[in-house]
């Protein structure tokens, strides 16, 4: 079964800084990946996702990007960050053409002062 | 947007059934319904999915209507473990990949 790694777990940054979240999968290959965002007591919102290497799909428009420069490498960066990019950020993953069964990472909770 | 609705929240007693609704009015003959859970401050976990046919695994059963419109998910003996938000999700399709956009859940709450 995949394993998700995201790092770091907790961040605080300020206002204007950059951002640089990572995410890595183990025991797949060829995952689609996914990147969240949970705003305190919202849903989850679904930022981007790829289905390869160098494939970025973004679903909102916002001051994030994403990139995936490894097959199990997925980044999430910004390069001046907002107040309201604050949350909590979550990696998923899938693979395969079956069931849309998503394994989801610890998360990153990101704070902007 | 989620093509989803679910109660807010809901309150269940220990040992007992949780039964956890969902309404998917505009779900498409071909497209799955899934459920989740997310325990406060992780990320959520995978439950059980389905297209037509009532599903059962080690974790919950899932319930779905004759005319797939709406779902119940039904947690057979819940414990204090089981309080989390549930997700209740239809695919969404178009795009690369088919994706699952969350709404904002039912909190569960088991009470002792």
């Amino acid at each position: 079964s995949q394993t998700i790694h995201q790092w770091p777990a907790t961040l605080v940054q300020p206002v204007g800084s950059p951002l640089s979240l990572e995410c890595t999968v183990e025991g797949t290959s060829n995952p689609n990946l996914y990147w969240y965002r949970q705003a305190a007591g919202r849903g989850l919102q679904l930022l981007f996702y790829s289905v390869g290497i160098g494939q970025i799909s973004s679903e909102v428009p916002q001051n994030l990007s994403a990139s995936r420069p490894q097959d199990r490498q997925f980044i999430l960066s910004s390069k001046k960050l907002l107040l309201s990019d604050s949350g909590f950020y979550l990696c998923a993953c899938n693979w395969g053409y079956g069931a849309n069964v998503l394994t989801f990472g610890a998360g990153s909770r990101l704070t902007v002062l | 947007d989620a093509k989803t609705t679910q109660p807010t929240s809901m309150d269940c007693a220990e040992g007992r059934a949780a039964n956890l609704p969902c309404n998917h009015s505009t779900i498409s003959g071909n497209e799955y319904v899934y459920w989740y859970r997310q325990i406060h401050s992780q990320g959520p976990q995978y439950i059980i999915h389905g297209l037509k046919n009532n599903e059962t695994n080690e974790m919950a059963s899932l319930i779905i209507t004759e005319d797939r419109k709406s779902s119940t998910l039904i947690l057979p003996h819940a414990t204090l473990r089981d309080t989390a938000v549930y997700y209740c999700i239809v695919e969404n399709y178009g795009g690369a990949t088919n994706k699952l956009i969350f709404g904002t859940g039912t909190l569960l709450a088991v009470q002792p």
